[in-house]
């Protein structure tokens, strides 16, 4: 059973452009929710993550929003640049997951220059 | 700080044949976990530990063996390889469970052929 849905599976962005991706999911008792960002070659590192006590979460060029009642999150990366093109996973977390993190399928983001 | 470290990097198997991938972490991590990556699949957890000879399953363990007899490693154990565990393993780790950050290792590329 897929717990988290993660949309587009793949993007194309402008560099300049905004990159959005999307992350649904199902099991009310996720109460962590972190993006990963891998490169080519390298494993996946913690980029930002988000607590459902807050709406949104901003570090630098990256923001979480969240909207707990549509179990929705969403990753925008304001005026996207080559070197981010990667491939980003969102996860969730909760207690009855036993501190198991639960992964979306992948966005793989591509900025052309 | 080497971080999480994993042995080989790539690696070619014969269906039936057996292998251990080596995992290590220098950061005195209680947590260390096991991932498969498929393309369009995300990240599958294989098994997880939580302690020094405390293992545990995760969402994808058949055809996997686990052991973790010390902090610092946790080695991943292929029995009987079958083509459909041609994969990129990842090892990680995290200080506590769920709401921390996990911090991966460089990957395994693996072909069962």
């Amino acid at each position: 059973q897929q717990q988290v849905k993660q949309s587009p599976q793949s993007l194309i962005v402008q560099k300049g452009g905004i990159s959005i991706i999307n992350c649904a999911y199902e099991n009310t008792a996720f109460d962590y929710f972190p993006w990963y960002q891998q490169f080519p070659g390298k494993g996946p590192a913690l980029l930002i993550a988000i607590r459902p006590d807050v709406s949104e979460k901003k570090e630098g060029r990256f923001t979480i929003s969240f909207n707990k009642s549509a179990k929705q999150f969403s990753l925008h990366i304001m005026d996207s640049q080559p070197g981010d093109s990667a491939t980003y996973f969102c996860a969730a977390s909760g207690y009855n997951q036993g501190g198991k993190l639960i992964f979306g399928q992948g966005t793989e983001l591509s900025v052309k220059p | 700080n080497a971080g999480v470290t994993q042995t080989p990097k790539f690696r070619i198997l014969k269906i039936g044949q057996s292998m251990t991938l080596q995992c290590t972490q220098d950061m005195n991590h209680n947590y260390m976990y096991w991932y498969r990556q498929d393309p369009g699949m995300g990240l599958k957890l294989i098994y997880y530990s939580v302690g020094a000879g405390i293992t545990d399953k995760g969402e994808v363990p058949n055809g996997y063996n686990v052991s973790r007899s010390t902090t610092e490693d946790f080695p991943l154990r292929l029995e009987l390889a079958a083509p459909s565990q041609t994969s990129v393993y990842f090892c990680a780790s995290s200080r506590v469970a769920g709401k921390y950050e996990q911090y991966f290792g460089p990957g395994t590329r693996l072909t069962v052929t």
